[in-house]
């Protein structure tokens, strides 16, 4: 059964620091893109990053450049995000994602299988 | 980033569908995407449920009724989702999702679907 379980969340001050990880089992971890997505409360969804397998592509939405990096860690089955110089606006849950490529078509493309149950983020003094 | 545009509501009754909106914005072709559909319940992660491309190029999620279908409606631009025969346990938010490339997917505003 595939799971993923994030963990990291929490309160943190503007401008301060959050680890988030997410612990992935039930599949092979290494053979999967990997995401982080949000959602503000009472709100939409946002996709945040995503890593490619070997972790040599990473790739941000544009309100977290410069302050936001995904890693993963494929010997320990886990994904990451290191949150810096937070702002209010980052309050939301996070998720882990999995990417799921498929042959479309003439083309590749993705969709997210599997999502873990969200921690959240507070930004807030 | 492209904006998806949904309705932020929308209501039916029991049994009968629902159809539900995703509107790309006039630069961005929705003949050219795969237009993918979440379904979220409260205090839940969202659940994936399909994608429409074209007729031969669609796709069912893992257990997901073939109660709910896909299509474009090319000349207003849109994704839609088609929910027949509507049942209470279908009453959730509703987000559409573009894919324009490795670098960068693309959620719609969501909309909440009430089965009255």
């Amino acid at each position: 059964e595939v799971q993923l379980v994030e963990s990291g969340g929490g309160l943190v001050q503007p401008g301060g620091s959050l680890r988030l990880s997410c612990a992935a089992s039930g599949f092979t971890f290494s053979s999967y893109w990997m995401s982080w997505v949000r959602q503000a409360p009472g709100k939409g969804l946002e996709w945040v990053a995503n890593i490619k397998q070997d972790g040599s592509e990473k790739y941000y939405v544009d309100s977290v450049k410069g302050r936001f990096t995904i890693s993963r860690d494929n010997a320990k089955n886990s994904l990451y995000l290191q949150m810096n110089s937070l702002r209010a606006e980052d309050t939301a849950v996070y998720y882990c994602a999995r990417d799921y490529d498929f042959w479309s078509g003439s083309k590749w493309e993705n969709y997210f299988d599997y999502w873990g149950q969200g921690t959240l983020v507070t930004v807030s003094s | 980033q492209p904006v998806l545009t949904q309705p932020p509501s929308s209501s039916a009754s029991p049994g009968e569908s629902a159809r539900l909106t995703c509107t790309l914005p006039s630069d961005i072709n929705v003949g050219s995407y795969n237009i993918y559909w979440y379904q979220q319940k409260p205090g839940s992660p969202p659940r994936y449920l399909l994608y429409y491309y074209s007729d031969s190029d669609k796709g069912q999620g893992s257990g997901v009724p073939s109660r709910f279908s896909g299509s474009k409606d090319a000349s207003a631009n849109t994704g839609i989702l088609l929910i027949s025969g509507l049942q209470s346990e279908d009453e959730a938010d509703y987000y559409c999702m573009i894919w324009p490339s490795n670098a960068s997917r693309v959620f719609g505003g969501g909309t909440k679907l009430t089965v009255l």
